[in-house]
């Protein structure tokens, strides 16, 4: 069965770079799919950050385009945000999602999410 | 960039009421997906393709919609059902993906 899992700090201080990691168990990132991070905020609101392809193609969020990349491991099967000049307002939970790759497609497999708090 | 509107807010529900979830996007859509969720976990795919109920999800629920209006019906509310769901959509050019704000689903 896929799985996925995210990994990173509980903590990053404001002005400081986060970095998390998706981990894929049960199916490999670089056969099909795209490859996405999810974002939601205290009081539940979700935004979409951006995906990278199965080719290694990236997608952002306009909202986000300057201070974020998604690269990835292949050997690893993991795939990786990293958020620059992060503020109190990317405190959230973090969730790596797999969707289709056709317009239609939907978000079938999500990680169990992890936390993030943005503080000095 | 397509906004997605839901409503109610929140809303409760007693056992074997009749139950529905609206979302309206601010232009017309081909398709809707449905996820639901509960505290403490991620959400879940529900319905997709506006339609098409995902693995698992008992026959009560069923999702409707066309152009920019849509919805998530439970036939007769049970206290699992109580979670908050979500509508989601993708604007075409450049592909952006966009949530609703989400419906809090309680059991009275």
């Amino acid at each position: 069965d896929v799985q996925l899992q995210e990994s990173g700090p509980d903590l990053v201080k404001p002005s400081q770079s986060l970095s998390l990691t998706c981990t894929v168990t049960g199916y490999s990132i670089t056969s099909g799919y795209s490859w996405h991070w999810i974002r939601q905020f205290p009081g539940n609101k979700l935004e979409w950050m951006g995906y990278i392809h199965y080719s290694g193609s990236t997608n952002y969020n306009p909202s986000l385009k300057s201070r974020i990349s998604i690269t990835r491991d292949t050997s690893k099967n993991q795939f990786f945000l990293q958020l620059n000049s992060v503020t109190t307002e990317d405190t959230a939970t973090y969730y790596c999602a797999r969707k289709g790759t056709t317009v239609v497609a939907h978000f079938d497999y999500w990680g169990q999410g992890t936390t993030l708090t943005v503080s000095s | 960039q397509i906004v997605l509107t839901q409503s109610p807010a929140i809303m409760s529900a007693s056992p074997g009421e009749k139950v529905t979830i609206t979302c309206s996007a601010s232009s017309s859509v081909s398709y809707m997906h449905w996820f639901q969720q509960k505290p403490g976990t991620s959400p879940k795919l529900w319905i997709y393709s506006t339609s098409n109920l995902a693995s698992g999800v008992p026959a009560r629920f069923s999702g409707s919609g066309s152009g920019t209006s849509y919805s998530l019906t439970i036939s007769r509310m049970e206290a699992e059902d109580a979670a908050t769901y979500y509508c989601q959509q993708r604007s075409s050019y450049p592909p952006i993906f966009t949530f609703g704000s989400g419906t809090k689903l309680e059991i009275k």
